[in-house]
């Protein structure tokens, strides 16, 4: 079952723009990550939010988890063509059973 | 840091057999590991969730006796996909967690499989 939706599904952009994903559910997860996926590779781990209203940054992305812990957003500013992958999300209704988004395909021209 | 291996990495059987993927956590224990299927440009489907010395808890949709779990110790869970077909071809992937929460969780480097 496919709790997560993620939008857009597939985004093309220039480098040096900005762009944001957003996942949405309605149900409430006690944790949510974002993830990096590589074709043909296992996902790697970008972030983890626990508390509704949280935002934290890694350079030159912010992620946000929303209020009520259903949703969240990725934020990336001044897109590279190194950030070029599957973009995921992933919540945890509970403990550490990850259920994950739609997925976003993130291309950046250079 | 912590490492979750898969193997084998590629794996093309015959429609019909039967084929058996590995997941290790390298230097830690995994109490619970995941297993999750992915198509091509589509994204990661929990299959199930393998608990050491109990049976695996399968998600909606997905056929136990198809896809049998064994998780046998500490380090190891494996998925043997049962007279595999066609539409059974897809990256395999698996993950390790160091606890029931905590969300320290590790990901293996995925298994892909074809079935002929």
């Amino acid at each position: 079952t496919q709790l997560l939706e993620q939008s857009p599904q597939f985004l093309s952009i220039q480098e040096g723009e900005n762009l944001t994903v957003y996942c949405n559910s309605s149900s409430v997860f006690s944790s949510l990550q974002w993830y990096r996926q590589e074709p043909g590779e296992g996902p790697v781990l970008l972030v983890t939010v626990v508390t509704g209203g949280e935002v934290k940054k890694l350079k030159r992305l912010t992620f946000q988890f929303g209020d009520a812990r259903k949703d969240s957003s990725l934020h990336i500013t001044a897109a590279q063509p190194g950030d070029t992958g599957l973009y995921l999300c992933a919540g945890a209704p509970t403990g550490n059973q990850f259920y994950f988004g739609t997925g976003t395909s993130l291309t950046v021209i250079p | 840091g912590a490492v979750v291996s898969q193997h084998p990495s590629w794996v093309i059987c015959k429609s019909g057999t039967s084929v058996k993927i590995e997941c290790r956590s390298l230097d830690f224990q995994a109490t619970t590991m995941f297993w999750y299927r992915q198509f091509p440009k589509q994204s990661l489907m929990l299959m199930a969730t393998s608990n050491e010395g109990s049976k695996a808890t399968y998600e909606q949709g997905v056929e136990k006796d198809k896809f049998l779990i064994n998780h046998a110790s500490l380090t190891l869970s494996t998925l043997t996909v049962t007279s595999a077909h066609p539409e059974d071809s897809s990256f395999y992937i698996c993950s390790a967690s160091l606890g029931s929460s905590g969300n320290t969780i590790y990901f293996g480097e995925g298994s892909w499989l074809t079935v002929v």
